[in-house]
């Protein structure tokens, strides 16, 4: 089993609608979660980002996550267009100098007009 | 923007020769590290470094060296291309702030290797 699962897509959705991203996890230790968003051809770009178990909510964005069940969720209100990008989630548990991020291997979203 | 710099942007090699990418910051960050990111596998970690001359392997190290004798610049060399080798290659730095660690990317280099 991966450490990180994501869901593989592509998704497709008109605008307006509410998208929801999820990745489950296997490692318990994983407590900072982030989900970054990636442009064709560029590079990744953090969107929003937690620590442990919670909801945070920036704009038509919120990020949530349920320890208990080793599962995180990013959910766009009123999609847009310009929404239209591949989302990944990453992980880490940070405890150490040498921690490093763990990756999804990204859900690509296309908007529809 | 992190201040992150990468060269060249593009670039095609034919195999076996050797290729150097470079990562540029411009904010005295601690910790950087080198990406490969091929369709079915997302990103995986090649290197990182901790600081000047520190540097450990990542996941996919085979094939790849790395060298950080300043601060602001990590170099990542293939040997001996491959094809295999072909794809996007990301620098990243590690940001702290409000108690929360986060790595940000550069515009990353696409390799093709004949």
């Amino acid at each position: 089993q991966k450490e990180v699962e994501q869901d593989p897509g592509p998704l497709s959705v008109p605008e307006g609608a509410i998208v929801s991203l999820n990745c489950t996890y296997s490692n318990s230790a994983f407590q900072y979660f982030m989900w970054y968003r990636q442009y064709s051809r560029k590079g990744p770009e953090l969107l929003m980002y937690t620590y442990s178990s919670g909801n945070k909510e920036d704009g038509r964005f919120t990020a949530q996550v349920d320890k208990s069940s080793k599962y995180i969720s990013l959910f766009i209100r009123d999609s847009q267009p310009s929404d239209s990008a591949t989302y990944l989630c990453a992980m880490s548990d940070y405890t150490g100098a040498n921690s490093k991020l763990t990756f999804g291997k990204g859900i690509t979203l296309s908007v529809r007009p | 923007d992190a201040g992150i710099t990468q060269s060249p942007r593009h670039k095609v090699t034919e195999t076996g020769t050797p290729v150097t990418l470079r990562c540029h910051q411009t904010e005295n960050h601690r910790y950087m590290y080198w990406y490969r990111q091929d369709p079915g596998h997302g990103l995986r970690l090649i290197h990182y470094s901790y600081g000047v001359k520190d540097t450990d392997k990542g996941e996919v190290s085979d094939g790849y060296s790395v060298s950080r004798s300043k601060t602001e610049d990590f170099l990542l060399t293939l040997e001996s291309a491959t094809s295999s080798q072909t794809s996007v290659y990301f620098c990243a730095i590690r940001r702290s702030g409000q108690g929360v660690e986060t790595q940000y990317f550069g515009p990353g280099t696409r390799l093709l290797v004949l």
